[in-house]
């Protein structure tokens, strides 16, 4: 198994461009969530989805959307990108909600200039 | 709105001490309670978990935890640090709503 993989690791956005980071788990977990990591504040949940076409807001979500087609895929897109987006984003995914062992992707980093 | 507090930034201690990592919560309900650990330039990875049952739960590489519901702490300890157990870690915590709170992290730095 892979587990959970997010693309790119790395980008480069300028401010007012969008884009879509990508992220899939490959152990048919039903629940699936994005986080950003900024220094000092931990981990700040964006956006999670507890089965395909369920999504909801988490503790971050403005400037962030999210869908969830399939069990698999849960991409995180940026409207309009902004320097305060600029974070390290990760994606988790456990069997059924956050009470279950969350496992991480390797993180995507992504500074908006 | 529920909170979990880790008081410190950094611990230091020697290897082979015993090592203690605080946490502290506020959650609504029976808490969820979690550990994480981050190695640099890594996903975070479970250590262990209380949902019910014994206040002292067992985890991952000889860590444990001990939940204290009067206090509202959950501590993770260990009994001997070894210098790989340097990384940063996270508490995290829910209670009736859905969705997960971490702590702002702790780094542990073992030293021989």
């Amino acid at each position: 198994n892979a587990g959970v993989t997010q693309t790119p690791k790395f980008q480069v956005l300028k401010t007012g461009q969008s884009m879509t980071l990508q992220c899939a788990q490959d152990m048919n977990h039903e629940y699936m969530s994005w986080y950003r990591q900024d220094p000092g504040m931990g981990l700040r949940l964006i956006h999670y989805s507890v089965g395909a076409g369920i999504t909801d807001q988490g503790e971050v979500p403005n400037g962030y959307n999210v869908s969830r087609s399939t069990t698999e895929d849960f991409p995180l897109r940026l409207l309009s990108a902004a320097p305060s987006q600029t974070s390290v984003y990760f994606c988790a995914s456990s069997y059924s909600g956050y009470s279950y062992e969350q496992y991480f992707g390797p993180g995507t980093r992504l500074t908006v200039t | 709105a529920q909170s979990v507090a880790q008081p410190e930034d950094q611990v230091n201690v020697a290897e082979g001490n015993p090592l203690t990592v605080k946490c502290t919560y506020s959650v609504s309900g029976n808490p969820y309670l979690f550990w994480y650990v981050q190695y640099p330039n890594r996903g975070l990875q479970f250590l262990l978990k209380y949902i019910t049952g014994d206040n002292l739960v067992k985890g991952s590489y000889g860590f444990e935890a001990e939940f204290n519901k009067s206090q509202t702490s959950f501590h993770l300890k260990k009994p001997s640090a070894l210098v790989s157990d340097s990384a940063l870690y996270f508490c995290a915590g829910g209670g009736t709503a859905s969705k997960l709170t971490f702590g702002t992290g702790t780094r542990l730095q073992v030293t021989l």
